[in-house]
């Protein structure tokens, strides 16, 4: 167990609808980075938290949004799905808003299905 | 202009052998450092190994070292003595400068799988 916590761990949905994936970081963690993996690709950077503020933003579509809440856990929201959205979303923190020397904890992933 | 490159989209390697993943990188910054992360079939993303820019040696853990050589943008991963459970999805990322403000930016990755 990595600490961070992610859920659902697996989520099956219709084109069109709306769905909520949330992170729970590791304990003492104030960042959290969200991350999109498409089948057989590598990691997208789709948008990071520090202590409830957007601290950067990738190739986040504007159908997603995403928030840190006072307890520093995190959610992304993502409406209107697409086939194509279909993917693991990853949640991964850290200390500070570097990566520091141990990079990220990843959780272990939402694998989100659009059918 | 890619700024990390994998040229290996796959290996094979018998078990008990050495492995060498190559990741090149490209950067201007004088401080940046490299990662490299393990992804199973299970889908989860695990860290590895770290390499500071500055760092003067190069880093090992366990049975990983890292390769780094600095003039030729190089940080290449080496698994000593292979088992069959270092198959999996390998990624190298690099985090440049030391501003607040960034994220890891990610190779392709190399599926490497251990023969038996």
């Amino acid at each position: 167990d990595s600490g961070v916590t992610q859920t659902p761990k697996h989520l099956i949905t219709a084109t069109g609808q709306r769905v909520t994936l949330r992170c729970s970081p590791r304990s003492g963690d104030l960042s959290v980075y969200w991350y999109q993996q498409s089948l057989d690709q590598g990691l997208q950077f789709l948008i990071q938290y520090y202590n409830g503020e957007e601290r950067a933003k990738g190739n986040i579509l504007e159908r997603f949004s995403a928030q840190q809440f006072p307890d520093l856990h995190s959610e992304l929201n993502l409406s209107s799905l697409e086939l194509g959205d279909s993917a693991l979303y990853f949640c991964a923190s850290s200390v500070s808003s570097h990566a520091a020397n141990y990079g990220y904890t990843f959780g272990s992933g939402t694998r989100l299905t659009v059918v | 202009a890619q700024k990390i490159t994998q040229t290996q989209p796959g290996m094979f390697v018998q078990e008990k052998e050495a492995v060498t993943l190559d990741c090149t990188y490209d950067t201007s910054d004088p401080s940046y450092g490299l990662f490299w992360y393990k992804q199973p079939s299970s889908g989860e993303m695990i860290f590895l190994i770290y390499q500071g820019s500055y760092d003067q040696q190069n880093a090992t853990e366990g049975r990983y070292s890292l390769n780094f050589q600095k003039a030729r943008k190089s940080a290449n991963l080496v698994i000593s003595a292979s088992q069959l459970g270092d198959s999996a999805m390998y990624f190298c990322a690099m985090r440049e400068g030391m501003d607040s403000n960034y994220q890891l930016i990610w190779g392709a990755g190399t599926k490497l799988i251990i023969k038996p």
